[in-house]
């Protein structure tokens, strides 16, 4: 069965720390790994898109990591800010997509 | 450029009362998807358009569940009758060629 988690679910840590946010997924032929952010009562936003052939991408302050063999991602944000404050959820493309359950993020000013 | 249009925002409704979301994916984007989203989870699958073909409907409750994408743009998802445990927030995304996923605002759906 196809199932993606996320630990920790929620996560707080005072500003400016580097934290590491954690994806995994127990069927490794993949075709994306997709990480959004979610604001209390919005949609998602997208923040990277990593191909089942890439090894990581990144977007200013975050660096995005795929292991397919190891079934893993991992959303590395760098220097944290208040406004990163939101829920983070990755997503893994098969036939289907399939959510992982969110990481609720705190940072702290 | 415009992004994903969700109609309307919030609905409430009594049960057993059909209820319809609209959805107008961003110009040029041949994937859709329609998501249910409870609080504190992340969001469901219910039903992906490559075009106008419905290619995953696997999540869709089709007894009073339905959807429909016209001329392979806009997507109507209608549920009816609607129950009380339907409550909650129905996600439009649009992609090209499944890349990328672009999010509405949601609808958010109260069943009394």
């Amino acid at each position: 069965k196809q199932e993606v988690t996320q630990i920790p679910a929620a996560l707080s840590v005072p500003e400016g720390e580097n934290l590491v946010l954690n994806c995994s997924f127990t069927d490794s032929a993949i075709y994306n790994l997709q990480w959004f952010r979610q604001d209390p009562g919005k949609g998602l936003t997208s923040l990277l898109l990593i191909q089942s052939s890439q090894r990581e991408q990144t977007s200013g302050r975050l660096n995005a990591s795929l292991d397919k063999s190891s079934g893993r991602s991992t959303l590395y944000i760098a220097a944290s800010q208040p406004g990163d404050s939101a829920t983070y959820l990755c997503a893994v493309s098969y036939d289907k997509v399939i959510f992982g359950p969110g990481t609720s993020l705190s940072v702290i000013p | 450029e415009a992004g994903v249009v969700q109609s309307p925002r919030y609905k409430i409704i009594e049960k057993k009362q059909p209820v319809a979301f609209w959805c107008n994916p961003i110009s040029g984007h041949n994937t859709l998807y329609w998501y249910l989203q409870n609080l504190g989870q992340g969001p469901e699958l219910l039903i992906r358009y490559e075009n106008e073909e419905a290619v995953d409907d696997s999540q869709l409750p089709k007894d009073r569940f339905s959807a429909e994408r016209l001329k392979g743009v806009d997507s109507t998802l209608k549920i009816q009758p609607a129950e009380l445990g339907d409550s909650a927030v129905y996600l439009c995304a649009s992609s090209l060629q499944g890349g990328t996923q672009y999010f509405g605002p949601g609808t958010r759906l109260l069943v009394l």
